[in-house]
């Protein structure tokens, strides 16, 4: 089993709906979970950490913890062409310093 | 604050010659994660350095090596380059578990060919 897994997707969702993507994570000791936003060419971007269950919003950005369950997952709402890109989740497996990335999501926002 | 910065850019090698890559993390930042990335296999963790020293290490062979300086800028050398190696270089900065913060941030990359 890998340790973080997203469905490569593509995902698509028509302009002004509301993109859901999701994690799961392996390591039940897993402490610290970020989502990074990847434009084709460019280099990740960190968009929104979280560390507590529950949810966590940033604007249109809201990421959602549930460690019972072992997994994390990002909505943006009111979703934009502008935010059509790949969407990386990192975890940071068995207390390590260093995040273990997905494979990401391909999200596309069509008019 | 300014963010991580790569050197060069872009770069074309030949088959057998050696190159290095040079990173400048955040101000403050003390943690310089190196990964390649290519479209078949993604994001792939290559090592961090903290404080000067190897701190982590991934799965990559004994021609990718690093190493840290005292002012935190660190570079990442590959030596007899393989088409295979042809990818993006990326290095991530973090405070690295100070404060209990592991965010990394991302410099801009250095795009590698190599024919």
């Amino acid at each position: 089993q890998k340790e973080v897994e997203q469905n490569s997707g593509p995902l698509s969702v028509p302009e002004g709906a509301i993109a859901s993507l999701n994690c799961t994570y392996s390591d039940r000791g897993s402490q610290s979970f970020f989502w990074y936003r990847q434009y084709s060419g460019k280099s990740p971007e960190l968009i929104m950490s979280i560390y507590s269950n529950g949810d966590k919003e940033d604007g249109r950005f809201t990421a959602q913890l549930n460690k019972a369950s072992q997994y994390v997952s990002l909505l943006i709402r009111d979703s934009q062409p502008s935010d059509s890109a790949t969407y990386l989740c990192a975890v940071n497996v068995g207390g390590s310093y260093i995040p273990t990335f997905g494979r990401g999501t391909s999200l596309i926002v069509h008019p | 604050k300014a963010g991580v910065t790569q050197t060069p850019r872009y770069l074309i090698k030949t088959r057998g010659q050696q190159v290095t890559l040079s990173c400048s993390p955040i101000s403050g930042h003390r943690s310089v994660s190196w990964y390649q990335q290519t479209p078949g296999q993604g994001l792939q963790f290559l090592f961090e350095y903290f404080s000067e020293t190897q701190r982590n290490k991934g799965n990559f062979p004994g021609r990718f090596s690093g190493r840290q300086f005292s002012n935190s800028r660190s570079e990442m050398n590959v030596s007899t380059l393989e088409l295979g190696d042809s990818a993006l270089y990326l290095c991530a900065s973090s405070l690295g578990g100070q404060f209990n913060s592991y965010e990394q941030y991302f410099g801009p990359g250095t795009r590698l060919t190599v024919t």
